[in-house]
């Protein structure tokens, strides 16, 4: 059962413009979420984080938005680079430090 | 370079084999995740130690089990292999309990034949 799930496998983006990757989960318990960036032949990188508490969170380019009421996350990259191009994974912490994984979205920046 | 080691990098095996995958993590981390990453599926997570302690399970199969040794680093040992298996094995580690700034090894591409 897949309790975290990014709905859109890919998505195209012109340089500049923004992106906007989204993730929706099931668990009310989750109280930590996390996006990473994965480029090919490469481990995951963290990206930017949000607590439960919080509904925004910005690093650079890079914002995080949560609506715990519609169990909604999404990450917003403005402006989109060619060097951002990678999969995007959005993950959930449940209790006992448990971490949901989504099947990532494939983001790729046209130059 | 994320700092985390993972060996091998790619394994071929058979069907009914036993495999160890080995994970080395960042200086100074003290927690280990291990996650399975198969083919159109997201990170599954598989288990975490703490400074040599289980401190969490994930969906991990009973074939399946793992250590955190001493010296930190963790080996993850897969028995009985299936076909269902083949997957990619990725490592990660953190300072803390959590993972809030983890760092992921390069993985092991493990194919069961």
């Amino acid at each position: 059962d897949q309790q975290v799930k990014q709905n859109s496998p890919s998505l195209s983006v012109q340089e500049g413009r923004i992106s906007i990757l989204n993730c929706d989960y099931t668990n009310s318990m989750f109280d930590y979420f996390l996006w990473y960036k994965k480029y090919p032949a490469e481990g995951p990188t963290f990206l930017i984080s949000i607590s439960s508490i919080k509904d925004k969170n910005e690093d650079g380019r890079f914002t995080v938005f949560l609506n715990k009421s519609a169990k909604h996350l999404s990450l917003h990259i403005v402006p989109s680079q060619p060097g951002d191009s990678a999969v995007y994974f959005c993950a959930a912490r449940a209790s006992g430090n448990q971490f949901y994984f989504g099947t990532g979205t494939s983001l790729t920046v046209i130059p | 370079d994320s700092g985390v080691t993972q060996t091998p990098k790619h394994l071929i095996t058979a069907t009914g084999q036993r495999v160890t995958l080995r994970c080395s993590p960042r200086s100074g981390d003290l927690s280990v995740y291990w996650y399975q990453q198969s083919l159109d599926q997201g990170l599954q997570f598989l288990i975490q130690y703490y400074n040599g302690e289980e401190r969490a399970k994930g969906n991990i199969l009973e074939r399946f089990s793992a250590q955190q040794f001493p010296d930190l680093h963790s080996e993850l040992n897969l028995s009985s292999l299936e076909l269902g298996d083949s997957a990619l094995y990725f490592c990660a580690s953190s300072v803390g309990d959590g993972l809030t700034e983890a760092f992921f090894g390069q993985g092991t591409r493990l194919t069961v034949v």
